[in-house]
């Protein structure tokens, strides 16, 4: 099946700095989403692309959709404790009839006061 | 606004026990499925379903059935307990229009002993 390599595995922030992680994948997706999830909860949807360029904000939270329709970023800016979690990349490929998504293996995000 | 709700949250099942992990979603969802998480593998699709009466296995499905009678009600189903599938499961949905975006429950943490 498609693997999706996500980087970095962890990082260790200092209180304000911004954070970028990203995706990487050996297939084609029309769809990336990133997801962000909390200690003892279900992730919850941060930001969707659906066309290859596309570059969509979210508050603090900028994600883009690779050229090549192979990769995608996530930026944080100005992060803040509430930051903390795992982040991670989801990915659906141009044919499957259940639309199902491929996940990264995760950022876990720690932010220093 | 219930959402995706799993129960139960936490389990300790022996080895060779059965047991049954509930998954009910409110939203009127086409798509549901079931994933495993564990530390540093990101998520792992054990079974999907993308209506009532059909159900299809992902990627890990060896070990565990499940079977879909309504719409809002996915069980997976535990035979016979191995230490190999001590993990974390989620559960979610998605409807049948272009909404990309998953809805995840807060998980059942699983431990075989």
């Amino acid at each position: 099946g498609q693997q999706l390599n996500q980087s970095p595995q962890s990082m260790f922030i200092q209180e304000g700095e911004d954070v970028s992680m990203n995706c990487t994948s050996s297939s084609i997706f029309n769809t990336w989403l990133w997801y962000k999830q909390d200690p003892g909860e279900g992730p919850v949807l941060l930001i969707a692309l659906y066309k290859a360029g596309e570059l969509t904000s979210n508050g603090r939270l900028t994600a883009q959709f690779g050229i090549t329709r192979k990769d995608s970023f996530l930026n944080i800016s100005a992060s803040i404790p509430s930051d903390v979690g795992i982040y991670f990349c989801a990915g659906q490929p141009l044919s499957g009839s259940a639309r199902q998504l491929t996940f990264g293996s995760g950022t876990q995000l720690t932010v220093l006061p | 606004n219930a959402g995706v709700t799993q129960t139960p949250k936490f389990r300790i099942l022996k080895i060779g026990q059965s047991m049954t992990l509930q998954c009910t979603q409110d939203m009127n969802h086409n798509y549901m499925y079931w994933y495993r998480q564990d530390p540093g593998m990101g998520l792992k699709l054990i079974y999907y379903s993308v209506g009532a009466g059909i159900t299809d296995k992902g990627e890990v499905p060896n070990g565990y059935n499940v079977s879909r009678s309504t719409t809002e009600d996915f069980p997976l189903r535990l035979e016979l307990a191995a230490p190999s599938q001590t993990s974390v499961y989620f559960c979610a949905s998605r409807s049948g229009h272009l909404n990309y975006g998953y809805t995840f429950g807060s998980g059942t943490r699983l431990t075989v002993v």
